[in-house]
């Protein structure tokens, strides 16, 4: 069966550090993979997203993804977080567009 | 605001009552989704409409949850003899829909509790 796995429940950093958060999914065929993410009291909303093409995909407000599908794995990345990234974050997948299968989420905290 | 609307965003019903929520999702979008979140986890995918035909139904579904898109437009979800286990944030989303492209635009969600 489809799964999505998240490493971390809870990650606290400082501003200005690195950001990488952990996605692994199970499937063994094509898939599509999205982040999401969840600021406080706002909708969850499509941070990135993965169809084919460049593994490295590029989404809003900094944020990249690399998929790796040797590894299962779309990990979320950012160079410098901001306070303002303090939210949480989901992992996604689907097989063709309808069922999609979220992670646990990672609740990040950022301290200003 | 032309985004997914939900309604109510709140509901509180006493167990064994039945209760129902609207979804209005953005107006061009096909594609209807009712997912369920309970604390600590991600959204759980429920159902999915295309137009106004049911195409997919997750197990989690019992025969006490029934959802309907009449018309193709908006949708409800109705839960019949609510019992504790079923309080949760439950999730709307649509979206248009091609095989390399789409994307889901989630509504606010509707909590319900049941006591």
């Amino acid at each position: 069966a489809q799964s999505v796995s998240q490493h971390n429940h809870h990650v606290i950093l400082s501003e200005a550090a690195s950001l990488e958060l952990g996605c692994n999914y199970s499937y063994g065929g094509t898939v599509n993979l999205f982040w999401y993410v969840q600021y406080p009291g706002q909708h969850l909303q499509l941070l990135l997203k993965y169809f084919s093409g460049d593994p490295l995909v590029k989404g809003i407000k900094g944020f990249e993804a690399e998929f790796i599908k040797s590894k299962f794995s779309f990990n979320l990345r950012k160079p410098s977080v901001q306070w303002s990234d303090t939210a949480e974050y989901f992992c996604a997948s689907d097989t063709g567009g309808f069922k999609t299968i979220f992670g646990a989420g990672t609740r990040l905290f950022v301290k200003a | 605001d032309t985004g997914v609307s939900q309604d109510p965003r709140h509901k509180i019903t006493k167990r064994g009552q039945n209760v129902t929520f609207r979804c209005d999702p953005i107006s061009e979008h096909n594609r209807l989704y009712w997912y369920r979140q309970t604390l600590g986890q991600g959204p759980e995918f429920l159902t999915y409409f295309q137009n106004e035909a049911q195409l997919e139904k997750s197990r989690l579904l019992s025969d006490r949850f029934s959802a309907e898109r009449p018309k193709g437009s908006f949708s409800t979800l109705e839960i019949q003899r609510t019992e504790q286990g079923d309080s949760a944030m439950y999730l709307c989303a649509s979206s248009t829909w091609l095989a390399e492209d789409y994307e889901q635009y989630f509504g606010p969600g509707t909590r319900l509790t049941v006591t």
